[in-house]
C-alpha cells in the first residue's frame, strides 16, 4: 500500500493556459474523488468516480473542467483556460467500495498568474 | 451558513494540555463522522472514524459524536508539538457519494 499519489506536486502556469493533473489511488481503492481546497478553507467537493464512470459532480466543475478515470485506475483532472481564481490545492483521495473513509493525496498546488 | 461550522482559531495550548477541538453541523442525515489531520501545505490525513453517535478512542486520540446535538468534538490528550496542524471535521451520506463535507477546519498550535 503506497497511498494516494499526485502528479504535480506544484503548478506554475499563466492565465488562459491549459493544465492537467494526475492521481493514483491506493489499488483496489475503486471509489476516487477530486477536492478543491483554497487557503483557510476546507477541501470541497468537485467530483467522484466509481470505477471508470464519473457519479458524480459539482456546480463548482464549471465547464472548464474536466476530469476523467479511463479503464478505472489513475484519474485525470484538466482545467482549461485557466483563471487566477482557479489557484487553489487540488485533492485526490480514494476509497474501497466496502468502506467509507476516504485517503487523500499529498495534493497539487496550483498558482495562476 | 454553511453545512458544517469549526472554529478556525488559532488554539494555542502549552504541551502536556488536553485539546478539545469541536464542530457543529445541520444536515441531520450526515451518518459518518471523520477528523483529519493537515500539516502546512500537505494532504489531510484520517485520524479517526466513527459511524453514528457514540465515543472511539485510540491512544492519545477520542473522538465524540453527538447526532441529537448535531455536535462532534476530538480530544487530544498530552498533546505534543508534533500535534501542532490544522484539524479537519468532516462528514458523509451514503445516499450522497459519501462526498465529504468539510468544516473550514481549526489551527492548533502546541507550545514547547
Amino acid at each position: 500500500d503506497t497511498g494516494v499519489s499526485q502528479d504535480p506536486r506544484h503548478k506554475i502556469t499563466k492565465r488562459g493556459q491549459n493544465v492537467t493533473f494526475r492521481c493514483d489511488p491506493i489499488s483496489e481503492h475503486n471509489r476516487l474523488y477530486w477536492y478543491r481546497q483554497t487557503l483557510g478553507q476546507g477541501p470541497e467537493f468537485l467530483t467522484y468516480f466509481q470505477n471508470e464512470a464519473q457519479l458524480e459532480k459539482s456546480r463548482l466543475l464549471s465547464d472548464r473542467f474536466s476530469a476523467e478515470r479511463p479503464k478505472g485506475s489513475f484519474s485525470t483532472l484538466e482545467i482549461q483556460r485557466t483563471e487566477q481564481g482557479d489557484s487553489a490545492m487540488y485533492l485526490c483521495a480514494s476509497s474501497r467500495f466496502d468502506q467509507e473513509t476516504q485517503y487523500f493525496g499529498p495534493g497539487t498546488r496550483l498558482l495562476v498568474l | 451558513q454553511k453545512e458544517v461550522e469549526q472554529d478556525p482559531g488559532p488554539l494555542s495550548v502549552p504541551e502536556g494540555a488536553i485539546v478539545s477541538l469541536n464542530c457543529t453541523y445541520s444536515n441531520s442525515a450526515f451518518q459518518y463522522f471523520m477528523w483529519y489531520r493537515q500539516y502546512s501545505r500537505k494532504g489531510p490525513e484520517l485520524l479517526m472514524y466513527t459511524y453514528s453517535s457514540g465515543n472511539k478512542e485510540d491512544g492519545r486520540f477520542t473522538a465524540q459524536v453527538d447526532k441529537s446535538s448535531k455536535y462532534i468534538s476530538l480530544f487530544i490528550r498530552d498533546s505534543q508539538p508534533s500535534d501542532s496542524a490544522t484539524y479537519l471535521c468532516a462528514m458523509s451520506r451514503m445516499d450522497s457519494s459519501y462526498k465529504l463535507i468539510f468544516g473550514s477546519g481549526t489551527r492548533l498550535l502546541v507550545r514547547p
